[in-house]
C-alpha cells in the first residue's frame, strides 16, 4: 500500500516569490505520482505528472516538480507565484496496476498575497 | 479535450429523497470514478468502473448506488442519505493503461 505525506498544511509567501510544495511517499513497489491543484468549489485540475523518464517534470502555470527516488519526495516548486496562485494543492500516488487507486496526500493550501 | 462534465452542481436533498448524480466524459476513457470530498480534507476513492464494469467498491454504504450505462456515462443514484453525506462528489475518468485521473467541477450535496 502507499501512503503521501505532505508535511505543511499552509504556506504563506508574497507574489513573486519562489515557492516550494513538499510531497513524500511510501511504497513498497514503482509508483506513479501526480500533483493536482484545486481552486475554491472547483474540482481538481492536474499540474504535473511523473510516469517514467527524466526526473524533472513540467507542468501547467509554470509549476515544475522533481521526482527524488532516494529520498522518496516529489517536491512541487515555482520561481514566481502570482496571486491567481491561491489555492490547495494535492500530491497523490498510485501503483502500476491496471486502473489506477490515486492515494492522496492531506493537501497544502498556498495562500499568496501581495 | 480533456473535460468531465458533472450535473447538477449544486443538489439539496431532504433524508428521504431519491436524486442521482451525472458525468459525463467523452475522452473515450474506459475507467470513471467516483470520489467524496469533505471540506478541508483530500478526495476519498467511492467507486471505479472499468470497461463499464463496477471492480473496485471501497466499502461505501448501499444508500450510494453507483451505475454506468455506458463507456461515456456515469451515475450515482442517492437514496435515504444522512446529513454527514453532505460534502462535494467528485467524478473523473482516466484511459486504459494510462495513469492519470482528470476530474470534473463536482456536485456539491447538501443533505437536510
Amino acid at each position: 500500500a502507499q501512503s503521501v505525506t505532505q508535511l505543511d498544511s499552509q504556506v504563506p509567501v508574497f507574489e513573486e516569490a519562489p515557492v516550494e510544495l513538499r510531497c513524500n511517499y511510501s511504497s513498497s513497489v514503482s509508483v506513479y505520482l501526480f500533483w493536482y491543484v484545486q481552486y475554491p468549489n472547483q474540482g481538481l485540475q492536474l499540474l504535473l505528472k511523473y510516469l517514467s523518464g527524466s526526473t524533472l517534470v513540467k507542468g501547467i502555470n509554470g509549476f515544475e516538480a522533481e521526482f527524488n527516488k532516494s529520498q522518496t519526495s516529489f517536491h512541487l516548486r515555482k520561481p514566481s507565484v502570482h496571486i491567481s496562485d491561491t489555492a490547495e494543492y494535492f500530491c497523490a500516488v498510485s501503483d502500476h496496476t491496471g486502473f489506477q487507486k490515486l492515494v492522496f496526500g492531506t493537501g497544502t493550501r498556498l495562500l499568496v498575497s501581495p | 479535450d480533456t473535460e468531465v462534465t458533472q450535473t447538477p452542481k449544486h443538489l439539496v436533498m431532504g433524508m428521504t429523497n431519491k436524486k442521482s448524480l451525472k458525468c459525463e466524459q467523452h475522452m473515450g476513457h474506459r475507467a470513471m470514478y467516483w470520489y467524496k470530498q469533505k471540506a478541508k480534507k483530500p478526495p476519498e476513492l467511492m467507486f471505479v468502473y472499468s470497461y463499464e464494469k463496477l471492480s473496485i467498491n471501497e466499502s461505501v454504504p448501499s444508500r450510494f448506488s453507483p451505475e454506468c450505462p455506458n463507456s461515456s456515462l456515469l451515475n450515482l443514484h442517492l437514496h435515504a442519505l444522512q446529513p454527514e453525506d453532505s460534502a462535494l462528489y467528485l467524478c473523473a475518468s482516466s484511459q486504459s493503461g494510462q495513469a492519470e485521473q482528470y476530474f470534473g467541477p463536482g456536485t456539491r450535496l447538501t443533505v437536510t
